[in-house]
């Protein structure tokens, strides 16, 4: 069983806009991660943020944890075509269990 | 730095063979995982090494599943008799790990195995 659920499922935006996607889970977490998965790449770590901060930067990528809520949002800002992938929220706890994943597509 | 490393990349098997995984972590990570990815889907964790020790291994779908990192580096999963639904790709990572928990995990780029 998976956890975290990403909303939406896909995403299509142009390249420049900024795109934003959401995680919720259901139990308590040590820390949230966000992956990027492509064909290329395979799967690569973007961004950890502990279950005590509330808000991460790390250049175009912005993360944000709701513990409250049980929820994070990720947002990429100023999109490129480079960014077209899959991207999975992954909770920490006794276990790491991943979502299903967003595909993102960014549109020329 | 060499990454994880998987092997073999693709493996194609009758149903009913046995297979085995190998995965080589990053040197000095002290964890490593195994995950099972279906096509469209997310990583599903299967088990967790702390060094040669295997901490949790209630992912692991059915008794033909069994992983081994004896020395606390390298790690084998084997599948037994496989079955058609065990057709997927397996992913290995490993980390390190900061204050008792685990951190950022670097995957290998997965073993694609058919059951045919």
């Amino acid at each position: 069983s998976q956890q975290g659920e990403e909303d939406p499922q896909a995403l299509s935006i142009q390249e420049g806009e900024n795109a934003t996607m959401n995680c919720s889970y259901k139990t308590s977490i040590n820390n949230l991660q966000w992956y990027r998965q492509n064909s290329g790449r395979g799967l690569v770590h973007l961004i950890l943020i502990r279950s005590n901060e509330r808000e991460k930067h790390s250049g175009r990528l912005r993360v944000t944890l709701d513990t409250s809520k049980k929820s994070s949002s990720l947002l990429i800002t100023a999109s490129r075509a480079a960014d077209t992938a899959s991207y999975f929220c992954a909770t920490v706890e006794d276990k790491i269990i991943f979502g299903k994943g967003t595909r993102l597509h960014i549109l020329p | 730095g060499a990454g994880v490393s998987q092997s073999p990349r693709y493996k194609v098997a009758k149903r009913g063979q046995d297979v085995a995984l190998r995965c080589d972590p990053i040197s000095g990570h002290v964890s490593l995982f195994w995950y099972q990815q279906a096509l469209g889907q997310g990583p599903e964790f299967l088990t967790y090494f702390q060094n040669e020790a295997q901490l949790d291994k209630s992912g692991l779908p059915s008794d033909r599943f069994f992983a081994e990192r004896p020395e606390g580096s390298v790690s084998t999963l084997k599948i037994q008799r496989t079955q058609q639904e065990d057709s997927a790709v397996y992913l290995c990572a490993s980390s390190f790990l900061r204050e008792g928990l685990v951190d950022e995990q670097f995957f290998g780029p997965g073993t694609r195995l058919t059951v045919l």
